[in-house]
């Protein structure tokens, strides 16, 4: 079993609505949860992360962590075309820990 | 703006060639950092630095090897490439020491295929 579980996707939704990506995960060490944007043949940028459990916004972007569950979201809301991307989570136990990823949901945006 | 570029976008090599893959990074960060990406597997650590000549195994080492002479630069090394080392090859970096590997700047990525 993978310490770290995402679906793959594709996920195809029209432009202007909220999309809901998940990761669950199984070590509970983990202590910081990131979410990487991966545009086709570019390297992954960090768009966000959190510290243990809460929420977290930053513009249209709102990360969700649920320790208790194991759980994280990523929710984009008026989704745009630009917004299409492969979205990554990723998440460590701090300190000089490695991260962890996903293996990536890929995600279209139809105008 | 961090910047972190890597030598080639696109590279071919033949079974048992020795490849250098160079990553150089423009913002003085201590950590640099090595990954393959596979589909359906994800990214995958090869091998991390924390400072110059210090370097650390990932999670898939085996048939690679690293370098980190000067700070601003980091070099995976394929002793004897091999078809199952066909990949893409991500390099990273990250600032300060301990506390922020998570916060990671990735290069374009070098596209390597083994013949």
């Amino acid at each position: 079993q993978k310490e770290v579980e995402q679906d793959p996707g594709p996920l195809s939704v029209p432009e202007g609505a909220i999309v809901s990506l998940n990761c669950t995960y199984s070590n509970s060490a983990f202590q910081y949860f990131m979410w990487y944007r991966q545009y086709s043949r570019k390297g992954p940028e960090l768009l966000m992360y959190t510290y243990s459990s809460g929420n977290k916004e930053d513009g249209r972007f709102t990360a969700q962590v649920d320790k208790s569950s194991k759980y994280i979201s990523l929710f984009i809301r008026d989704s745009q075309p630009s917004d299409s991307a492969t979205y990554l989570c990723a998440m460590n136990k701090g300190g000089y820990q490695k991260v962890t990823f996903g293996t990536g949901t890929k995600l279209q945006v139809i105008p | 703006d961090v910047k972190v570029t890597q030598s080639s976008r696109y590279l071919v090599k033949r079974t048992g060639e020795k490849v250098f893959l160079e990553c150089v990074q423009d913002m003085d960060h201590e950590n640099m950092f090595w990954y393959r990406q596979d589909p359906g597997l994800g990214l995958r650590l090869i091998y991390f630095s924390y400072d110059v000549k210090m370097k650390e195994k990932g999670d898939i080492p085996e048939g690679y090897s690293v370098s980190r002479e000067k700070k601003e630069r980091f070099s995976l090394i394929l002793e004897s490439a091999s078809t199952n080392q066909t990949s893409m090859y991500l390099c990273a970096s990250s600032p300060l020491g301990r506390s922020t590997t998570y916060e990671q700047y990735f290069g374009p990525g070098t596209r390597l295929t083994v013949t």
